[in-house]
């Protein structure tokens, strides 16, 4: 069964350090997303990713976040200069139709800034 | 903006029928998702409602009012397994992303 991919399954870094977190969305979906859920707490929306470009960010998405499909099959979210408070489990999510309730998520990238 | 309520947690025993509500207010409103998420892990996809009405899926069936803002999750002969959280989640937006409510914790005693 396809799979949404991600790595690494767990990243430790310095604060004001850069972080790549990559994704492998499932290969015949258009629709791409990142979310993040702090420990506990609600997944919340990042970022979403159609025809190679954002088509909508939330208030979390700052300028310290980008986003890039640099090639047919990846899909990577960038903090430029992590923070304490960017500590969290960072989920990436696939569909093949907009229209469609049903998101595929990997089985996330858990970041801890020190 | 967007808000979605729902109880913070549930508890029920084995065999019992449980339903999770959850209300909502947003823009652009397409539909209504659930998702069940154990431990940190990966939230899995439950149902859609993008129609007013109930959907059945095995044990689980879910509900959808729009005239209410309303829908809910019903699971049925609850098993250990089903022990996690529950999310519901508005489908919205120009680009129909997802917007999670805060979840529901259900534990399932023996």
């Amino acid at each position: 069964e396809p799979e949404v991919t991600q790595t690494p399954s767990h990243q430790v870094t310095q604060m004001g350090q850069e972080v790549i977190l990559r994704c492998v969305p499932i290969s015949n979906h258009l629709y791409f997303y990142w979310y993040r859920q702090i420990l506990g707490q609600k997944v919340e929306f990042l970022v979403s990713f159609y025809n190679n470009e954002i088509s909508e960010k939330s208030e979390i998405f700052d300028d310290q976040f980008s986003v890039e499909r640099p090639d047919g099959s990846n899909f990577t979210l960038k903090i430029r200069s992590t923070k304490l408070e960017d500590s969290a489990m960072y989920f990436c999510a696939s569909k093949v139709l907009g229209s469609t309730g049903e998101l595929f998520f990997g089985e996330g990238s858990r970041l801890t800034v020190l | 903006g967007q808000s979605l309520e729902q109880p913070s947690e549930v508890t029920a025993v084995e065999g019992a029928i449980v339903q999770i509500n959850c209300t909502y207010q947003t823009s652009g409103f397409y539909g209504l998702s659930w998702y069940q998420q154990h431990d940190g892990g990966a939230p899995t996809f439950l149902s859609y409602n993008g129609l007013d009405g109930l959907e059945e899926t095995g044990r689980f069936s879910s509900f959808l009012s729009r005239s209410d803002s309303y829908g809910y999750l019903l699971l049925q002969e609850l098993q250990m397994k089903d022990s996690a959280s529950y999310f519901c989640a508005v489908l919205s937006g120009s680009a129909r992303q997802l917007t999670f409510g805060s979840g529901t914790q259900l534990t399932v005693l023996p």
